[in-house]
């Protein structure tokens, strides 16, 4: 299993700024991703964080709107760069820590992101 | 990642069964079956996976057809607490591409 620790857990935040999100794994683990869920809807994959080299980005996310760093095993960040209101959503961290692909997936909480 | 059909709702007794269909019928054979629920803001939460047999845990069963073209997730005595969005999801890269999910409703 993985405990996942997910920082800020919410935030408000002004149009034009930006939010680093920090997720915080109590364990090693190879396969880290970030999630958004926008309101009312469901989980849309963003990127895998890739340690030791640059995110792999899904269609329609981009790194210069979407930094994402990842320095070691067990920690990541994902930064929303000039925020607009449509980037009010909930941002998730989440980790497979075996070494298999056949391991289930640990969710942060979430960050509850609001863009005024 | 092979694509999911759920049903959007469904209703529940206390103390029934709650049986959650689930349609993959183009899973590839080195591809997994897994299901997750979502409580009302909260972080996805693992429920089950298999990948051609059925499977049972704690909290539930996964029943997947022969073909593995789909399967059911089985709550076997559904409490208020399994209220939540289930999501069905096939796999095989680590990655979980979410799909509509089935919202339980499970009523006294």
């Amino acid at each position: 299993s993985a405990v996942i620790s997910q920082k800020p857990s919410r935030d408000i935040c002004q149009r034009g700024t930006s939010l680093t999100i920090q997720c915080q794994v109590d364990s090693q683990v190879t396969m880290m991703f970030w999630y958004r869920q926008q309101p009312g809807q469901s989980l849309t994959l963003i990127a895998t964080a890739n340690q030791g080299s640059e995110a792999t980005y899904e269609s329609g996310f981009v790194i210069d709107k979407f930094p994402i760093s990842r320095p070691n095993l067990t920690f990541s960040t994902l930064t929303v760069s000039n925020m607009s209101p449509e980037d009010s959503s909930i941002y998730l961290c989440s980790v497979q820590p075996g070494w298999a692909m056949n391991t289930e997936a640990f969710f942060g909480q979430g960050t509850r992101l609001t863009v005024v | 990642d092979a694509k999911t059909t759920q049903p959007p709702s469904m209703d529940c007794a206390e103390g029934r069964a709650a049986n959650l269909p689930c349609n993959h019928s183009t899973i590839s054979g080195n591809e997994y079956v897994y299901w997750y629920r979502q409580i009302h803001s909260q972080g996805p939460q693992y429920i089950i996976h298999g990948l051609k047999n059925n499977e049972t845990n704690e909290m539930a069963s996964l029943i997947i057809t022969e073909d593995r073209k789909s399967s059911t997730l089985i709550l076997p005595h559904a409490t208020l607490r399994d209220t939540a969005v289930y999501y069905c999801i096939v796999t095989d890269a680590g990655k979980s591409t979410f799909g509509d999910g089935t919202t339980l409703t499970v009523k006294p």
